[in-house]
């Protein structure tokens, strides 16, 4: 089955720990996304990819960090200098032509204790 | 001002009758607009792109452009609970701008199909 797949589904982190969450996608897509969402909020881009080994910072990413090693991965690190990092990440892929759509795994909800 | 401003709802629209969204934008440079529909607790979903103005329909689901305007609208005729949501409204930043590459997203429509 072709899709994005996110892990784990839910993350507990006790505070002053660094955690990964994990993002494939065998769609072959070019771009990568990552997204931060807080209940009742809209989406708020964290980190994107157009291409391997390449990234930038979208609007919140502080505490965050991401490597894009293969077309297939594009991991996100919540650091311990993220002071509030409790919320719904949600990563995405687009293909990068221009009709620019995005689709999105199914999401790592991520609580500190 | 936000880039990206939809009315949070809730919306409730009878089972049967047309819920109407609508979504305005503020980059007038903006090609590209999207709909996802986000269940509780579930990642968001692509129902509708458009990118040109006027309308374009896909099943149940109507989407409306006005770019002069700067909006964005949906219908969804014959509502039914299943359809009980949150609606995204996405735009995709013009090339001219920091948005360039980025979708924005409004904060969403939360729409409650009563039986």
């Amino acid at each position: 089955d072709g899709g994005i797949t996110q892990s784990p589904k839910y993350l507990f982190r006790k505070e002053g720990q660094n955690v990964t969450l994990s993002c494939e996608q065998n769609l072959n897509h070019d771009a990568m996304y990552w997204y931060r969402q807080d209940p009742g909020q809209g989406l708020r881009l964290i980190y994107y990819s157009q291409i391997v080994n390449d990234f930038q910072k979208g609007d919140i990413a502080e505490g965050y960090s991401v490597s894009r090693e293969k077309k297939e991965s594009f991991p996100l690190t919540v650091t311990s200098a993220q002071k509030n990092p409790t919320a719904f990440y949600l990563c995405a892929s687009s293909p990068g032509t221009s009709l620019n759509e995005q689709f999105f795994g199914p999401g790592t909800r991520l609580t500190v204790l | 001002q936000k880039e990206v401003e939809q009315n949070s709802g809730p919306l409730s629209v009878p089972e049967g009758a047309i819920a109407s969204l609508n979504c305005t934008y503020s980059d007038r440079g903006s090609q590209s607009f999207f709909w996802y529909r986000q269940y509780s607790g579930k990642s968001p979903e692509l129902i509708m792109s458009i990118y040109s103005n006027g309308d374009k329909e896909d099943g149940r689901f109507t989407a409306q452009l006005n770019k002069a305007s700067q909006y964005v609208s949906l219908l969804i005729r014959d509502s039914q609970p299943s359809d009980s949501a949150t609606y995204l409204c996405a735009v995709f930043g013009a090339m001219t701008t920091d948005s360039w590459g980025k979708l924005q997203f409004g904060a969403g429509t939360q729409v409650v199909v009563t039986p």
